[in-house]
């Protein structure tokens, strides 16, 4: 089965500019997220998607940053605008179904953001 | 909120154990997780361990959870140069992975 697509791979923009990643889960997989990935840390869940509904975006800075899932498949991060602090690899995974025990998280390969 | 820390960097020669270390904070995390990262990928999940459990073996992979000190560890058998990579702990909750929370990642270097 193929795996999470995420595109583009790299973006370099500057400061103030606006940007947009694009993920495409495993085809059947309900819940997508958005994490975001910093030089030397863990990544920190930024949004959580079940079908095409927010299940939670409490880590999501709402005056820059939007994410939407339109028709609960692909879906689209949005930043605008950039800030140095962004700078980071944006991941995005999915699962069958957010609300199991254990649920088995496929990660993509991630989007790699430099911010001049 | 939950704090997950582990220890930056471990170096091991190809053929002997490696055993990376995490301690969490909240003792209600009901998971904890195993994940690999390696160069230019995403994360892959290794394996996991309930709360209610003591040790959970996979092959190579052993884990062990000290629940009362809230210490987590996986020990990686024979350690071959294709387990270079950072591993990273993360803790969660029952009912929703997303919830889970990530340490800082460990760099295993396996030397031939």
């Amino acid at each position: 089965e193929a795996g999470v697509a995420q595109s583009p791979r790299y973006k370099i923009i500057e400061k103030r500019q606006s940007v947009a990643f694009w993920c495409n889960p495993i085809s059947g997989h309900a819940t997508l997220y958005w994490y975001q990935q910093i030089l030397g840390q863990g990544p920190k869940l930024l949004i959580q998607f079940q079908n095409n509904g927010v299940v939670d975006d409490s880590q999501l800075p709402k005056d820059r940053f939007s994410a939407e899932r339109l028709k609960g498949v692909d879906s689209t991060l949005k930043i605008q605008p950039a800030k140095l602090e962004d700078s980071a690899v944006y991941l995005c995974a999915s699962s069958l179904d957010g609300s199991g025990q254990v649920n088995e998280q496929f990660f993509g390969p991630g989007t790699r953001l430099t911010v001049l | 909120g939950e704090d997950v820390e582990q220890s930056l960097f471990l170096s091991v020669r190809e053929g002997d154990s490696s055993v990376i270390n995490c301690t969490y904070t909240d003792s209600s995390s009901t998971y904890l997780y195993w994940y690999k990262q390696e160069p230019g990928a995403g994360l892959q999940l290794l394996t996991y361990i309930f709360s209610n459990m003591d040790m959970k073996q996979d092959q190579r992979l052993t884990v062990l959870l000290n629940k009362k000190d809230k210490h987590l560890s996986l020990r990686i058998a024979d350690t071959q140069t294709g387990d270079s990579a950072i591993y990273f702990c993360a803790a969660g909750f029952e009912g929703n992975a997303g919830k889970s929370t990530f340490g800082d990642g460990t760099t295993l270097t396996v030397k031939p």
